[in-house]
């Protein structure tokens, strides 16, 4: 079945650091990628799309990747603030139009 | 731009009784809107599509007499939940797509759902 998965579970980075989210996906081919912020108890909010034909995409210190060969999508935040500390998900239509999403990310940016 | 609102913001009701979530889309028309469900760490799973004017779709496991979505107009969708038990507490989300947008959803700020 159509899948996005997201490793890491959870992540600690040190403030100002680059923290570094993975999502991979298997047994389709989307023709876009999305990564969207959730804060505890709220909806998710959108923050990148990131289209097949698209190596890279940046919006002030954030940037996400689009490799189709490895089937995965990077998502960096530079100069991480305490303020990042959140959950990261991936998201995409599957080959039947519903959308999917990854687990999550719990990034927590250390002070 | 793009604001999606959800009430009640949490809701605590009684097994057996039946529970309505509205989800408005506040300055844009959406002409089709999603209902989520997500668990405690877990990632949101799509319960249903609705789009205006027409029955919802359901996702496979995803009871359409339980789960009862209408989509009244541009702006709003609601999800009653209907005879509730303990295994429907959850978070439920919606959220709209832009008319003409497939591509982004604005979500709403979520419902926390507690059935005693």
């Amino acid at each position: 079945s159509q899948k996005i998965e997201q490793n890491s579970e959870a992540l600690n980075i040190q403030e100002g650091k680059t923290a570094t989210l993975t999502c991979n996906y298997t047994n389709y081919s989307p023709a876009y990628l999305q990564w969207y912020r959730q804060d505890p108890g709220r909806g998710p909010v959108f923050l990148l799309l990131i289209r097949e034909n698209e190596k890279e995409k940046r919006k002030e210190r954030l940037k996400v990747t689009f490799d189709t060969t490895l089937k995965q999508s990077l998502f960096h935040i530079t100069a991480s603030q305490p303020a990042d500390s959140a959950t990261y998900l991936c998201a995409s239509r599957s080959g039947t139009y519903k959308y999917i999403f990854g687990t999550g990310t719990r990034l927590k940016v250390l002070a | 731009g793009a604001v999606v609102s959800q009430h009640p913001s949490w809701v605590i009701c009684k097994s057996g009784t039946s529970v309505k979530i509205e989800c408005r889309s506040l300055d844009f028309q959406a002409t089709t809107m999603f209902w989520y469900r997500q668990f405690p760490k877990q990632s949101l799973m799509l319960m249903a599509t609705s789009n205006e004017g027409s029955k919802a779709t359901y996702e496979q496991g995803v009871e359409k007499d339980k789960f009862l979505i209408n989509h009244a107009s541009l702006t709003l969708s609601t999800l009653t939940v209907t005879s509730a038990h303990p295994e429907d507490s959850s978070f439920y989300i919606c959220s709209a797509s832009v008319s003409g947008n497939s591509y982004e959803q604005y979500f709403g700020p979520g419902t926390r759902l507690t059935v005693t």
